[in-house]
């Protein structure tokens, strides 16, 4: 089967660090993205891993374990704006590697 | 700006009316996918397309249909809606089958079943 854990809601302060948690079992694996989504919004890329290690971009950092079958996105020096779901997706192989799978989503509330 | 259109936004209709759902790409990509998302949940892919090749997820339900006529455009038809389909359909892209290849989401069409 298929399967992919977040944390259902996470809190932070402005200006501080959050590491959103993401475990998956899945078929096959052929990268995993994280996305974000406003209410109400479509959800937006923010980044993807297919090798072990850390992938940076400005505020935003993913890393991707393949053994383990974990992966995180780091934000930091949060702003208000970032208050959002982080949706962690995972691309496995059935259907010529067109299947994503999301998770739940970790609702982020980022507070004064 | 290349992007993924959905409409309408907003779409209301009755218990058993059928409904479509529209999705245009300017990006050219062969890949389009229709999710359906409730409320705090995760999207849930229904259908996608490659070029013309069309590929169903097991359990989505016939109720739901898609056609894909070009490149640009592809529809999502729900032939009889119930209460339980009300949820935001979104509408993706993805350039290719190759690993690095996101998926670009439209805005969203969120279904209204009185």
């Amino acid at each position: 089967g298929q399967n992919i854990d977040q944390p259902t809601e996470m809190t932070a302060t402005e200006g501080a660090i959050v590491q959103i948690n993401c475990t998956y079992q899945t078929s096959g694996f052929n990268g995993l993205f994280w996305y974000q989504q406003h209410a109400g919004e479509a959800p937006t890329f923010l980044s993807y891993n297919v090798l072990d290690g850390l992938e940076e971009k400005g505020r935003f950092s993913s890393f991707l374990s393949r053994s383990k079958g974990y992966s995180y996105l780091l934000l930091k020096e949060l702003q208000m704006k970032d208050s959002a779901s982080y949706l962690c997706a995972v691309r496995d192989l059935d259907n010529y590697g067109q299947n994503f799978v999301f998770g739940p989503g970790t609702r982020l509330s980022v507070l004064p | 700006d290349a992007m993924v259109i959905q409409n309408p936004r907003y779409q209301v209709t009755q218990f058993g009316k059928p409904v479509t759902l529209s999705c245009s790409q300017t990006l050219n990509h062969n890949v389009m996918y229709w999710y359906q998302q409730k409320s705090s949940q995760a999207p849930k892919l229904l259908f996608h397309y490659y070029d013309k090749d069309f590929n169903n997820e097991a359990d989505t339900p016939d109720n739901f249909q898609s056609r894909r006529p070009n490149t640009s455009f592809c529809f999502l038809d729900i032939r009889s809606p119930g209460l339980g389909d009300a949820a935001m359909y979104l509408c993706a892209t993805s350039r290719g089958q190759g690993a690095m290849n996101e998926q670009f989401f439209g805005p969203g069409t969120r279904l209204t079943v009185l």
